[in-house]
């Protein structure tokens, strides 16, 4: 079964830098993902289409603060010089022949 | 530049029915693929149906398979959501969301969310 799985919340200072997981199911380490942000009170917003050897496909006007990477099953987002804006909601999803799945979303607080 | 815009959410009782409306401009429109998404109040995104360019591929999620139909309208560039047999649980915020490139046939991630309509399931 297609699942992804995400930590539900994450802190990190205003200025640092944090990574954000997504873990992929048994068997299906070879998948793709994409990244979605929610800020407060918004609708999601693309981030990046994120392949299994790391290479990524950022949508229109994603700073160069926001990277991708990945390792076996895990796909990474990394968000360096963290702004008070970066304070959302952190969606991963993939996709199979007729099903799509969302991971249950990372909180992100910057203090 | 691309926009989605929904309509059409409201508030509807239970065994009532709704249908959702995405006008999509700023791309080719039969080109891509086409899906809904929800969130209800407080929780995550859940995927509830998709559509190929064509309309060749339709696919459901389980909790709404039976009850919901989607379709589009490649001469309106305009998507669809027929909602049958509302239930409590479908109260939502309903997107529109397009597939990325070369997902004509197929499926794929989503690359462009519309700003949402709420559903509303109540007596």
């Amino acid at each position: 079964q297609l699942v992804l799985t995400q930590s539900p919340s994450a802190s990190a200072s205003l200025g640092a830098s944090v990574k954000l997981t997504c873990t992929l199911s048994s068997g299906h380490s070879n998948y793709a993902i994409a990244w979605h942000q929610q800020q407060p009170e918004k609708g999601p917003r693309y981030l990046m289409k994120l392949n299994s050897d790391g290479s990524h496909i950022k949508g229109d006007g994603i700073p160069d603060r926001f990277s991708g990477s990945s390792s076996g099953a895990e796909r990474y987002l990394t968000i360096s010089s963290l702004q008070s804006e970066d304070e959302a909601d952190y969606y991963c999803q993939t996709w199979g022949t007729g099903i799509q799945v969302f991971g249950g979303g990372t909180k992100l607080t910057v203090l | 530049e691309v926009q989605l815009v929904e309509s059409g959410g409201g508030l509807v009782k239970p065994g009532g029915s709704l249908r959702l409306s995405c006008a999509a401009s700023g791309f080719t429109f039969s080109s891509c693929s086409m899906n809904w998404v929800r969130q209800a109040p407080g929780k995550g995104l859940e995927w509830v149906s998709s559509i190929s360019g064509s309309t060749s591929y339709m696919f459901y999620a389980d909790s709404v398979k039976g009850r919901f139909t989607i379709s589009r309208d490649n001469a309106k560039n305009s998507l669809y959501l027929q909602m049958n047999s509302l239930r409590d649980e479908d109260t939502a915020v309903y997107y529109c969301t397009r597939g990325g490139p070369g997902s004509a046939g197929t499926t794929s991630y989503f690359d462009y969310w519309g700003q949402g309509t709420l559903v509303t399931v109540s007596s």
